[in-house]
């Protein structure tokens, strides 16, 4: 069983539909990454949380750090938001990050 | 501001080549990551610095050697290619501590024929 689990791993939606990608992790952490990366592209941080919610734009990320998962959310989703969504948590006491496998979003016109 | 600079961005090579991919990054980061990226895996750690002169070993560092002679520069080599060392390569940065961001290159797209 991988230490962060992503779901789902395909996503498929129309322009202008709220989408969910959620993440669950084994692991104990005291916060968690949400990347992008673009097709052919490079890979961007979007966020780092421990607790709570945080909204940048249209994005909306949240965590619970009890239950161990957490949730990044895309509304009035665009064509532009197609990429793959990667959460990441680091090793505890280390500088490392786990990844967990990505969610392929794709967001018809 | 370059932020993290990955060269090259495609190559090719023949089984049993050598090469080196060369990172750079002007964030003045003392951390610095070499991943692999797999289809259907997530990013895996190859090795790691945290400093200047020193690198130590990640999750898949077999076939693998990096130097970190310059702050700013971390560099992957490849002595012996194989083919399953075909993969998209990110170099990463950051500062020390397990919290912060890490800032990602483009990636090097290595296929080993």
């Amino acid at each position: 069983k991988n230490e962060v689990e992503q779901s789902p791993q395909n996503l498929t939606a129309q322009e202008g539909e709220f989408i969910t990608i959620n993440c669950s992790y084994s692991v104990g952490i005291s916060a968690l990454h949400w990347l992008q990366q673009h097709p052919g592209g490079g890979i961007v941080s979007l966020f780092m949380l421990s607790s709570g919610k945080k909204k940048h734009g249209r994005l909306i990320a949240t965590i619970n750090i009890q239950e161990k998962h957490s949730s990044l959310h895309i509304t009035a989703s665009h064509p532009r938001d197609s990429a793959v969504y990667i959460c990441a948590v680091p090793v505890r006491a280390t500088n490392k990050l786990i990844f967990g496998t990505g969610t392929l979003l794709a967001v018809q016109p | 501001n370059a932020g993290v600079t990955q060269t090259p961005k495609f190559r090719v090579l023949k089984t049993g080549q050598s090469m080196t991919l060369l990172c750079a990054q002007d964030m003045n980061h003392e951390y610095m990551y070499w991943y692999r990226q797999d289809p259907g895996m997530g990013l895996r750690l190859i090795h790691y610095s945290v400093g200047e002169g020193t690198t130590a070993k990640g999750e898949v560092p077999d076939g693998y050697n990096v130097s970190r002679l310059k702050k700013q520069n971390f560099l992957l080599g490849l002595e012996s290619a194989a083919p399953s060392q075909t993969s998209v390569y990110f170099c990463a940065s950051s500062y020390p501590r397990a919290r912060n961001i890490q800032y990602f290159g483009a990636g090097t797209r290595l296929s080993v024929l």
